[in-house]
């Protein structure tokens, strides 16, 4: 069975600064997708970024990007110049052929101003 | 943009009561899903639903919980004799058909209580 492990609970950064939330997952698919969602304290579940598993490039969007490392199955996000709206809980997820999406369990990022 | 809408935004019943969880998906959507988080853990899957039917469901989702899509808008999740333990935020979901890059998009949940 797939599973995503967030192994970091909580994070904490610096305005300004840019931090990695590590992700790791596992599966014995070839095909399938990761993402990242940002829950803010509206408890809404917000999209930040995906990548696709056969594209070796990595995505990014805006100050949001991710580090894809296919063999070992790691899925890190990166947010650079951090702001004070980033402070969120952000759930690493997985989706292969079967259509629903495994989340991890939440890394709570606290942004210090 | 599109939303997925989900009312009420907070639900309180009593336990041993029956609930219904109603949420209006993104109109060309044809994947709906459930998902819950119970305050402070990980979101859960509960069940996912294409073409009228049931595509998948979590150990969660036992014979106290239902799903249906009445009409060509609405997709409602019931839940039968409410338990202490289903206090959660239940998060509904839909996404395009075709392809494992769309992303779900989330309704900004219902918050049930159960007392």
């Amino acid at each position: 069975a797939q599973t995503v492990t967030q192994s970091q609970p909580e994070m904490s950064v610096q305005e300004a600064e840019t931090v990695t939330l590590s992700c790791t997952y596992d599966t014995s698919e070839s095909d399938y997708y990761l993402f990242w969602y940002k829950q803010p304290p509206s408890r809404q579940m917000i999209l930040v970024i995906r990548q696709e598993a056969y594209k070796q490039q990595n995505a990014t969007e805006n100050r949001f990007s991710v580090n894809f490392q296919k063999a070992a199955k790691s899925f890190s996000l990166k947010i650079s110049d951090s702001q004070l709206g980033d402070a969120a809980m952000y759930f690493c997820a997985y989706r292969s052929g079967d259509d629903k999406i495994i989340f991890g369990k939440g890394t709570r990022l606290h942004i210090l101003p | 943009e599109p939303e997925v809408t989900q009312t009420p935004s907070h639900q309180v019943t009593q336990m041993g009561q029956e609930v219904i969880l109603r949420c209006v998906p993104i109109s060309n959507h044809l994947y709906f899903y459930w998902y819950r988080q119970i305050l402070g853990q990980k979101v859960e899957f509960l069940v996912s639903f294409y073409n009228n039917e049931i595509s998948e469901k979590s150990e969660i989702f036992d014979d106290q919980f239902s799903v249906e899509r009445p009409d060509g808008s609405n997709f409602t999740l019931k839940i039968r004799s409410t338990k202490l333990e289903d206090s959660a935020m239940y998060f509904c979901a839909s996404s395009e058909p075709g392809a494992l890059n769309s992303p779900l998009h989330f309704g900004n949940g219902t918050r049930l209580t159960v007392t």
